[in-house]
């Protein structure tokens, strides 16, 4: 029963390299998101995925590229790594459900440090 | 710019009393409100949710809604060492996208 899997769980870059963050999920869920965390706040979205073939902007897309590869798969690319972009990233998923009521669920996290 | 407005603490309680937690919404399209436990170094756990106004109850967890005056709380009876966390009160905006906007979190302490 594994849920929401994120590859890595831990990764060291330096400045200016790329990274792909792999999310993948067996729920069969239709929408996926990719949100980043720092120190002392909340969950900010990145990019989110409503349905399979379709991607969106969230709070904080700059810097980041994304793809949903298929219905289990949403990857978040890193294109030219920066240090404001050390963080822990959360890929989250979430059943169709009326009026937005279905919650998300998480994975276990990637914790990125850039240097 | 939409927000979701929590008190970050540390609040801390004794073993055993009621840790009261609140948030507040700015949205007034906001139709769905839930609360996510997240110990340190794991990922966000969901405990509640809550979709009408007034009180729902799992266990010891009481979720309140009141969209009149845009907060949401979450009480937790008879608080054990093990709730230290922090909680994270999320809440999803207008349409049914599905996305969510998170407080900062209340980092709760419960002491024995």
């Amino acid at each position: 029963n594994a849920g929401v899997t994120q590859t890595p769980k831990f990764q060291v870059l330096k400045t200016g390299q790329s990274m792909t963050l792999q999310c993948a999920q067996d729920m069969n869920h239709n929408s996926m998101y990719w949100y980043r965390q720092d120190p002392g706040m909340g969950l900010r979205l990145i990019y989110y995925s409503a349905s399979e073939g379709t991607t969106d902007k969230g709070e904080v897309p700059n810097g980041y590229n994304v793809s949903r590869l298929n219905k289990r798969e949403f990857s978040l690319r890193l294109e030219s790594a920066a240090p404001s972009q050390t963080s822990v990233y959360f890929c989250a998923s979430r059943r169709p459900g009326t009026y937005s009521n279905q919650p998300q669920h998480f994975g276990d996290g990637t914790r990125l440090s850039i240097l | 710019q939409k927000e979701v407005e929590q008190n970050s603490g540390p609040l801390s309680v004794p073993e055993g009393a009621i840790a009261s937690l609140n948030c507040t919404y700015s949205d007034r399209g906001s139709q769905s409100f839930f609360w996510y436990r997240q110990y340190s170094g794991k990922s966000p756990e969901l405990i509640m949710s809550i979709y009408s106004n007034g009180d729902k109850e799992d266990g010891r967890f009481t979720a309140q809604l009141n969209k009149a005056s845009q907060y949401v709380s979450l009480l937790i009876r008879d608080s054990q060492p093990s709730d230290s966390a922090t909680y994270l009160c999320a809440v999803t905006g207008s349409g049914n996208t599905g996305k969510l906007i998170f407080g900062q979190g209340t980092t709760l302490q419960v002491k024995p």
